[in-house]
């Protein structure tokens, strides 16, 4: 079983759905990171965080440590939204543990 | 540069041959890692320097791969006798203390495919 499991892995919305997107995790971790990838494109850091919520713009993130929980959520989804989305978790130990990634498309 | 830049975007080779892959990261950042992704999966760790050495090696496939920090700054990722298998994009990505503590920022990769 992995350690980062992120759910659902493949979606698809009609532009202006809110979306969400789940990890969930099986270690102790210092913080978790939302992270975005473009096609044939590098990594964006949307969010690093270890507790609570944090929102930039459209997007949400949250955390329940408790249950090795995290959601992002994105509101009003647009198809320049379409990209993968991975969580991943920092356990303590400099070296970040993936998950596998969610591919959202977003149709107009 | 504003972000971290990794070159060549794309090397091909054959089987055999030896792949230098670089990473200039943010100016100030003393934190750089290095990570390999295959298609299909989320990145895997590789190595992670703090400053110029080597804090945690553990995810190096074997011993044909190796990697250098020797200012601080600049990485290069070195690969020798390269097999099939190596073929992934290489993603590096610095920080400006550790991961814990402040954001990633990552580069857009160089993607290898070895022939």
């Amino acid at each position: 079983k992995n350690e980062v499991e992120q759910s659902p892995q493949n979606l698809t919305a009609q532009e202006g759905e809110f979306i969400t997107i789940n990890c969930s995790y099986s270690v102790g971790i210092s913080a978790l990171h939302w992270l975005q990838q473009h096609p044939g494109g590098g990594i964006v850091s949307l969010f690093m965080l270890s507790s609570g919520k944090k929102k930039h713009g459209r997007l949400i993130a949250t955390i329940n440590i408790q249950e090795k929980h995290s959601s992002l959520h994105i509101t009003a989804s647009h198809p320049r939204d379409s990209a993968v989305y991975i969580c991943a978790v920092d356990g303590n130990t400099d070296k970040l543990i993936f998950g596998t990634g969610t591919r959202l498309q977003v149709f107009p | 540069g504003a972000g971290v830049s990794q070159t060549p975007s794309n090397k091909v080779t054959e089987k055999g041959k030896y792949v230098e892959l670089r990473c200039d990261p943010i100016s100030g950042h003393t934190a750089l890692y290095w990570y390999r992704q295959s298609l299909g999966q989320g990145p895997e760790f590789l190595i992670y320097f703090q400053g110029t050495g080597a804090a945690d090696d553990s995810g190096l496939p074997n011993d044909r791969f190796f990697a250098v920090r020797p200012e601080g700054s600049v990485s290069t990722l070195k690969i020798q006798r390269t097999e099939r298998g190596d073929s992934a994009v290489y993603l590096c990505a610095s920080s400006l203390t550790g991961q814990g503590i402040s954001p990633l920022h990552f580069g857009n990769g160089t993607r290898l495919t070895v022939t």
